[in-house]
């Protein structure tokens, strides 16, 4: 098993471009999550899924979209990259329908918005 | 929502000795307890939790304490390595997961 994978490992973009940041797990994981990490901020939750065709808001949804197509990916898009953007961003999953087991982190993207 | 709060936020101790790192909640509904632990430019991995039926977990030189009525949880780690040298987060739940903003542990050889 390959567990929770992410692409890119690293992205520079400019003010006001987008892009989709990728998640897939091979775990048959039911819930899914997205992320971001900021120096001194410990991890805070943007978005999340329950399963297939379920998504919804964390802690600090604005700026960014989620989609929940199949079991496996759970891709994140930022539609119009601002500075503040700028940050580590994990995918994570669990087997449960719930956050409230282990979660399995992805390696991360790191994302620079200039 | 959650509310979570770790201290301290860096903690220096000499090799062997032990550390202890706590936390608070804020949400009385929350019933799960992870601690997972980051080196550098690494994911997150989880090294132990604990649910709200369960005072206390131990897993060799890691344990993880919780207070319900007081709402705070701690761990500690026994017999400090320099391998143990990372960042700690706590975190609670009851359906999505709010993270403490994390521990930065030194083991001094």
């Amino acid at each position: 098993n390959a567990g929770v994978t992410q692409t890119p490992k690293f992205q520079v973009l400019k003010t006001g471009q987008s892009m989709t940041l990728q998640c897939a797990q091979d775990m048959n994981h039911e819930y899914m999550s997205w992320y971001r990490q900021d120096p001194g901020m410990g991890l805070r939750l943007i978005h999340y899924s329950v399963g297939a065709g379920i998504t919804d808001q964390g802690e600090v949804p604005n700026g960014y979209n989620v989609s929940r197509s199949t079991t496996e990916d759970f891709p994140l898009r930022l539609l119009s990259a601002a500075p503040s953007q700028t940050s580590v961003y994990f995918c994570a999953s669990s087997w449960t329908s719930r956050g409230d087991n282990e979660q399995f982190f992805g390696p991360g993207t790191r994302l620079t918005v200039l | 929502g959650e509310n979570v709060e770790q201290h301290p936020s860096t903690l220096s101790v000499q090799e062997g000795d032990s550390a202890v790192i706590k936390c608070t909640y804020s949400d009385s509904a929350s019933n799960y307890f992870p601690w997972y632990k980051q080196e550098l430019g690494k994911r997150p991995q989880l090294i132990i939790d604990i649910r709200s039926n369960v005072g206390e977990k131990k897993d060799q030189r890691i344990a993880v304490t919780l207070n319900k009525t007081a709402k705070h949880f701690s761990l500690h780690i026994t017999e400090t390595q320099p391998e143990d040298s990372a960042v700690y987060f706590c975190a609670a739940s009851f359906d999505n997961l709010f993270f403490g903003t994390g521990t930065r542990l030194t083991v001094i050889p």
